[in-house]
């Protein structure tokens, strides 16, 4: 059975920094292109990027050159460094399996404010 | 960038109604598109992939159908859990899109 758990979310001051991880269990992580999307309190669902199985990432511009995404095959999880933060990032993150997020995690909420 | 819209933005039916939700791309993206349910306080979960491929474990009163520009997810015969918010999403190119969704109420 496929599982992801984020962690790491949390309050952040503007201008912050927060990482989240992305635990990934029940199939060969390496194999596959993974995903992100958050959903802002209220609002719709929002692409933030996807990294590919070989490693090449792209990115929402909302949160390009703020936002990194890396994985580590060793140890079946993801990354999502985020710099800059600004209140309008303020949402649940989901990390999910795939370009068409065919598996997802519970979410983890991250709130920007001061 | 492909937008993505819905409509309708909400509906309401009753159990037992058959139900279609539409979503269409502002330019060809072939059946590179995935539909998904959410409940409230619920991560969303997906039920098509590829425009008409069923997830595995997803009933089969779901349906998608479309390729190009226009989609639809179908559910035969409504019943109390799937009152949702659905939403539609697009792969094709990056940066990838979500539809806003259409909220699905009872009658």
């Amino acid at each position: 059975e496929v599982q992801l758990v984020e962690s790491g979310g949390g309050l952040v001051q503007p201008g912050g920094s927060l990482r989240l991880s992305c635990a990934a269990s029940g199939f060969t992580f390496s194999n596959y292109a993974m995903s992100w999307a958050r959903q802002a309190p209220g609002k719709g669902l929002e692409w933030v990027s996807t990294i590919l199985s070989g490693g090449s990432t792209y990115y929402a511009d909302s949160v390009k050159g703020r936002f990194t995404f890396s994985r580590d095959n060793s140890n079946d999880m993801l990354y999502l460094q985020m710099n800059s933060l600004r209140a309008e990032d303020t949402a649940v993150y989901y990390c999910a399996k795939r370009g068409f997020f065919d598996s997802w995690g519970q979410g983890t909420l991250v709130t920007v404010s001061s | 960038d492909i937008q993505m819209t819905q409509s309708p933005s909400s509906l309401s039916a009753s159990v037992g109604d058959r139900v279609t939700i539409t979503c269409r791309a502002s330019q060809g993206i072939s059946n590179s598109l995935a539909w998904f349910q959410q409940k409230p306080g619920k991560a969303p979960k997906s039920l098509i992939f590829a425009a008409s491929s069923l997830q595995s474990g997803v009933p089969s009163k779901f349906s998608g159908s479309g390729s190009g520009t226009d989609f639809a997810l179908t559910i035969s015969s409504l019943q109390p859990e799937d009152f949702a918010t659905y939403y539609c999403q697009q792969y094709d190119s990056y940066p990838f899109t979500f539809g806003p969704g259409t909220k699905v109420d009872i009658k």
